[in-house]
C-alpha cells in the first residue's frame, strides 16, 4: 500500500525541470508532498485532494490524476536550494491509511 | 510565531523501558500528527489528534500510543521498547486536519535510540 516514487534519484543542473511522479495501488483521497534536506525535518510542499486538481506555487506545481491514482510534482527552472529528498504521502479513499512514498532524492548542481 | 516544539530533542533508553515524548504545536493549530522516521522503513504514520480526539491511526502495535490535551499539546508513549523504535518521531501541526488544505508544519524532531 506504500506508494511508489519514480524516479529514486535525480541529478539536475541549475535551471532544468524535473518531475517526479507518486503511484499507488489504491484509490486516493488525497496526495501530500514534502521536501526533506538532509538532517532537517520534512517541509510540507502541498496537499491535492479528490479532484483532478493541479496546486503550485512559485515554481513548483502538483497535479493529481485519481483515474490513475497518480500524482505527479513538476519542478521547473530548478534551484540549489530545491535538493533534498522528496517524499509523497498518501491517504486512501476508504478509511483513513496514510502512507508515504519511497522518495526521490533530488540533487541540483550548479 | 514560535514553531512547533519537540521535548525532549534526543533520548536513550534500554529495550524493555517505556518513553514518552512530547509536542507543543503551533499556537492555534487543532491537529497534531506524529510520524517515525528509519532509513530502513522511510517516514510511516503514526496518528493524527483533533481537538483532543484521535481521527487516525497508523499500522503500528498497541505498544504506541497518544494523547492530545485541551491546550493542543501532544505526547506519544512507546510502551516495552524494542530495539526496532529507534527512530527519529517526527510531529507536526496544522490547524484543520491533516487531509484538509492546510499547511503542516514539523517539529524538528525528536532522536530516540534504544540500546
Amino acid at each position: 500500500q506504500q506508494p511508489v516514487q519514480s524516479p529514486q534519484a535525480v541529478i539536475l543542473r541549475e535551471g532544468e525541470d524535473a518531475v517526479i511522479n507518486c503511484s499507488s495501488s489504491k484509490a486516493l483521497y488525497s496526495v501530500h508532498w514534502y521536501r526533506q534536506k538532509h538532517g532537517e525535518a520534512p517541509v510540507f510542499l502541498m496537499i491535492l485532494l479528490k479532484g483532478g486538481e493541479q496546486k503550485g506555487h512559485d515554481k513548483i506545481s502538483a497535479s493529481f490524476n485519481e483515474k490513475k491514482q497518480q500524482s505527479s510534482l513538476y519542478l521547473t527552472a530548478s534551484q540549489l536550494s530545491y535538493s533534498g529528498t522528496y517524499f509523497c504521502g498518501t491517504e486512501g479513499d476508504t478509511g483513513n491509511q496514510f502512507y508515504f512514498g519511497t522518495g526521490t532524492s533530488l540533487t541540483v548542481i550548479p | 510565531k514560535a514553531g512547533v516544539t519537540q521535548t525532549p530533542r534526543y533520548l536513550i533508553k534500554t529495550r524493555g523501558q517505556q518513553v514518552t515524548l512530547s509536542c507543543s504545536p503551533i499556537s492555534g493549530h487543532r491537529s497534531v500528527s506524529w510520524y517515525q522516521q528509519t532509513p530502513g522503513q522511510g517516514l510511516q504514520f503514526l496518528f493524527e489528534y483533533f481537538s483532543e480526539t484521535q481521527r487516525n491511526k497508523g499500522n503500528f502495535p498497541g505498544r504506541f500510543s497518544g494523547r492530545q490535551f485541551s491546550n493542543s499539546r501532544s505526547e506519544m508513549n512507546v510502551s516495552t521498547l524494542e530495539l526496532g523504535d529507534s527512530a527519529l518521531y517526527l510531529c507536526a501541526s496544522s490547524f484543520q486536519l491533516a487531509t484538509s488544505t492546510d499547511t503542516q508544519y514539523f517539529g524538528p524532531g525528536t532522536r530516540l535510540t534504544v540500546l
